[in-house]
């Protein structure tokens, strides 16, 4: 079982270029996560869904997009990548006993 | 909005003392605390977590923690450190009633020394 699983491991990105950070999971949960790491700050949820088919915004937002149209995968797109966005990217799952899992994380570096 | 201290952003600490990494949190109504661990380059792993009950919570690796109401603080011990408990441990607190809003602390550095 592989849990959660994030690709690309790192990325170097040209500012203003459109960017997908995938996440896979395999433990059949309804509940996902994206959160953004950085120095000092600890992690930041940027969004969640609750099920398939559903997404919301949560505290750092503006920027990025989601989508979930299936229970598996959940996608994190920068439309635009500015370099305030250089962060540690982490995917995560819930589960009934609302413990929370994570993936291996993407290293995003915007030039 | 909730908000999670953690006072200490590093604390050393020689092999086989204790030690206690320290959480407040800001709100007065009913939560749920975790305190998570992450080893160098990898995502974060479930130390322990309170939803109930008891207000000492045993976790994995030999650490627990006590949730107090009243000084709203879920402070994270050990009474014996290895080399390898070094790493950066997170202080989590959710809602509840709407497990969205999940706000983490900044994260304390415990570097533990041979």
């Amino acid at each position: 079982i592989a849990g959660i699983t994030q690709a690309p491991t790192s990325q170097i990105l040209a500012a203003g270029r459109r960017m997908t950070l995938r996440c896979t999971q395999d433990m059949r949960h309804n509940a996902m996560y994206w959160y953004r790491q950085d120095l000092g700050l600890g992690l930041r949820l940027i969004h969640y869904s609750n099920t398939a088919g559903t997404t919301g915004k949560g505290e750092v937002p503006d920027g990025y997009s989601v989508s979930r149209a299936n229970t598996d995968d959940f996608p994190l797109t920068l439309a635009s990548a500015v370099p305030s966005q250089t962060s540690v990217y982490f995917c995560a799952s819930r589960d009934l006993t609302d413990t929370q899992y994570f993936g291996p994380g993407t290293r995003l570096t915007v030039l | 909005a909730q908000s999670v201290t953690q006072l200490d952003s590093q604390v050393p600490v020689f092999e086989e003392a204790p030690v206690e990494l320290r959480c407040n949190y800001s709100s007065s109504v009913s939560v749920y605390l975790f305190w998570y661990v992450q080893y160098p380059n990898q995502g974060l792993q479930l130390l322990l977590k309170y939803l109930s009950g008891s207000t000492l919570v045993k976790g994995i690796n030999g650490f627990e923690a006590e949730f107090n109401k009243s000084q709203t603080s879920f402070h994270l011990r050990k009474p014996s450190v290895h080399i390898s408990d070094t790493a950066e441990y997170f202080c989590a607190v959710s809602d509840p009633t709407n497990f969205n809003k999940f706000y983490f602390g900044s994260g304390t550095k415990l570097n533990v020394k041979p």
